[in-house]
């Protein structure tokens, strides 16, 4: 059950967009539709932002979108705001019941 | 108010057991499947377990199979993990998550609800 990969962190000004990525294999990432994305601020339980690879849920900001290409799962926030500094992590079903998470990517906004 | 409040979290020394329990309120607990993920300080998230709305169906991560026990009281809107054998590894926060439910009948691997959880630490 190793963890999916992401950067440790990531960098963007106000307005900005960025993009962090999360790197699987076809047991995972690559072979279902199951990824979602967290974003977690400092001593706060995780916020779902992204499930089923692409899909929103209702109060997360349109600002928030996702994607996925073969092993590799892509968190892009637009028009970047001081809140959204946080730790952001993606998850994945993994083959036989399992469910693995990223390292996390820490975002600064400067 | 929608919301998960975890109990139980304590410090244990290691082979020592613990029980987690977690209170739903806000919506129908028997409607949605639920789960238990933990964080190590400073580190990042780990799927630990996971039942059905039956208890009928349940998953664990590997590194808790056969340690760790998940139930639930449909009655109560409770969840508990029962954790024995515990190892220093285990220390953690651990959270109480609802699934998504975008497939009703379903195991979604997605957590739309999370409570703020409860701190486990296992030290000698």
């Amino acid at each position: 059950q190793s963890a999916l990969t992401q950067p440790p962190s990531a960098t963007g000004s106000p307005g900005q967009s960025v993009t962090i990525s999360c790197t699987g294999t076809s047991n995972d990432v690559g072979g279902w539709r199951w990824v979602s994305w967290y974003q977690q601020h400092p001593g706060q339980a995780p916020k779902l932002l992204i499930y089923d690879a692409f899909k929103r849920p209702s109060g997360v900001s349109d600002r928030f979108s996702a994607s996925k290409s073969g092993n590799t799962a892509s968190l892009t926030v637009s028009g970047l705001q001081p809140e959204d500094e946080a730790d952001y992590f993606c998850a994945s079903y993994q083959h036989n019941n399992n469910l693995i998470f990223g390292g996390g990517t820490m975002l600064t906004v400067l | 108010q929608v919301e998960l409040v975890e109990s139980g979290g304590d410090l244990v020394k290691p082979g020592e057991s613990l029980r987690l329990s977690c209170v739903a309120s806000g919506f129908t607990f028997s409607d949605y499947y639920m789960g238990w993920v933990r964080q190590a300080p400073g580190k990042g998230l780990e799927w630990v377990s996971y039942i059905n709305i039956g208890s009928n169906t349940i998953h664990y991560a590997d590194s808790v199979k056969g340690r760790f026990t998940i139930s639930r009281d449909n009655s109560r809107s409770s969840l508990s993990l029962q954790m024995s054998s515990l190892r220093v590894e285990d220390t953690g926060v651990y959270y109480c998550a609802r699934d998504g439910r975008s497939v009703v009948t379903a195991f979604n691997w997605h957590f739309d609800l999370w409570g703020r959880g409860t701190l486990v630490t296992v030290s000698s």
